[in-house]
């Protein structure tokens, strides 16, 4: 079955950076569209970022541009999000979700998610 | 505008039914997707497209949509149907997905 499992969180200081990982199983990440999604302490869902099912595209929130990248590695069926210049505000849970569409490129629904991976940033 | 309104809370009585509401201009060209999510865990999909159910929602979860407002309804809702509930759907570039705020359900 479908299965996507994060990786990477933990503390790091103001200005540093972190790379967090999402292994994927049950389906190939060249099928599909695949995000970041956060959600900070007590608050909703924010849309991270995505990356288009061959690759070919990214686009992101206004509130991470320039600072995250989202890459994958189909060898390993495994989504990443690096990030750079952490700010406190960018403490969250990360998810990484699978979009709806298979081979789509337009972003839809999120059909499958990970069970989170937690990044806090403080000095 | 690309915001999603949702109400912050709603409840309903063991049993009956309630509609959970979401607003917003990106509506009017791209369905919406709506997640249930309870405390501690990652959200899970219970609705999509026009009125699509995934497997293993149960069937008195639906969807509906006119205009710009789209609305999950859940008939004779369950205790175990608490949680924090979202909808989301593409921008207009069609390449950002917008979340609303999220509806906290309490089932009394």
């Amino acid at each position: 079955q479908v299965q996507l499992v994060e990786s990477g969180g933990g503390v790091v200081q103001p200005g540093r950076s972190l790379r967090l990982s999402c292994t994927a199983s049950g389906f190939s990440i060249s099928d599909y569209a695949m995000h970041w999604v956060r959600q900070a302490p007590g608050k909703g869902l924010e849309w991270v970022a995505v990356i288009w099912f061959d690759g070919s595209n990214e686009f992101y929130a206004d509130s991470v541009k320039g600072r995250f990248t989202i890459s994958r590695d189909e060898s390993k069926n495994t989504l990443y999000l690096h990030m750079n210049s952490l700010r406190p505000e960018d403490r969250a849970v990360y998810y990484c979700a699978r979009d709806g569409l298979v081979g789509a490129t337009r972003v839809s629904f999120l059909d499958h998610w990970g069970q989170g991976t937690l990044v806090t940033v403080s000095s | 505008s690309s915001e999603l309104t949702q109400d912050p809370s709603v409840s309903v009585a063991l049993g009956q039914t309630v509609r959970i509401t979401c607003q917003g201009d990106s509506l009017r060209s791209s369905y919406a997707g709506w997640y249930q999510q309870k405390p501690g865990q990652a959200p899970v999909l219970v609705m999509y497209g026009k009125h699509n159910r995934p497997s293993g929602i149960p069937d008195r979860f639906s969807g509906s949509s006119s205009g710009n407002t789209a609305s999950l309804t859940i008939t004779g809702a369950q205790a175990e149907d608490e949680g924090d509930y979202y909808c989301n759907c593409r921008d207009s570039s069609a390449n950002h997905l917008v979340f609303g705020g999220g509806t906290k359900l309490t089932v009394l």
